[in-house]
């Protein structure tokens, strides 16, 4: 499977404890972002990657909470000193902006799913 | 703020009944428009995109959405769903004129489709 991929798929932390999420693009995808979903909602946005330059964050994004991508292709979400409202299912995409006229058709991965405790 | 709306939270549907699955934006820019569904136990996968052009899209599947601006409508259709069709349903926007590359979703319809 060449999609999106990311792991861990499921974790269960302690409150105040940190995590840390990883996502692997679509191979060549430069366009990499992460959204959060909790149940009975759609995906909200949290941030966006070009290559390796974050070009944009959402409010949503606080202070507890940081995303890499260090070479432009793997990226990891960490949230510090998580709270019960953290939980929810974090997903990766990405996208190729020669694939269509806006390179805004966004692929989504399975989604990391975190309960905190 | 903008918003994406879809007051349609559940549906039930027989099969062979047809589907209309209503989405409405509150944006009066350029949109890029999207539907993506969410099978049991599956990732996010695009249904079907309007950008520009036909407002009177084809997808996978069998689904068609309209976008009719004046209405800042992008309904999903269906002729005849099937069992396989159960599911969650999510329309996108993009903000084409804002330079932001956030898609706004809105809440989501879940489709059930009883055989």
């Amino acid at each position: 499977d060449t999609g999106v991929s990311q792991n861990p798929r499921h974790k269960i932390t302690k409150r105040g404890q940190n995590v840390t999420f990883r996502c692997d693009p679509i191979s060549e995808h430069n366009r990499l972002y992460w959204y959060r979903q909790t149940l009975g909602q759609g995906p909200e946005f949290l941030t966006y990657f070009q290559n390796e330059a974050q070009l944009e964050k959402s409010r949503l994004l606080s202070d507890r909470f940081s995303a890499e991508r260090p070479k432009g292709s793997f990226s990891t979400l960490e949230i510090q000193r998580t709270e019960q409202g953290d939980s929810a299912m974090y997903l990766c995409a990405s996208s190729f902006p020669n694939a269509d006229p806006s390179g805004n058709t966004i692929y989504f991965g399975e989604g990391s799913w975190l309960t905190v405790v | 703020a903008q918003s994406v709306s879809q007051h349609n939270h559940h549906v039930i549907l027989s099969e062979a009944a047809s589907l209309e699955l209503g989405c409405n934006y509150s944006y009066g820019g350029t949109v890029n428009l999207f539907w993506y569904v969410q099978y049991p136990g599956q990732h996010l996968q695009l249904l079907l995109k309007y950008f520009s052009g036909d407002p009177l899209v084809k997808g996978i599947k069998g689904f068609e959405a309209e976008f009719i601006k004046s209405k800042f409508s992008f309904n999903l259709r269906k002729p005849s769903v099937q069992w396989s069709d159960t599911a969650e349903y999510f329309c996108a926007v993009h903000l084409m004129d804002t330079g932001r590359r956030a898609l706004t979703f809105g809440s989501g319809t879940r489709l059930q489709v009883q055989p």
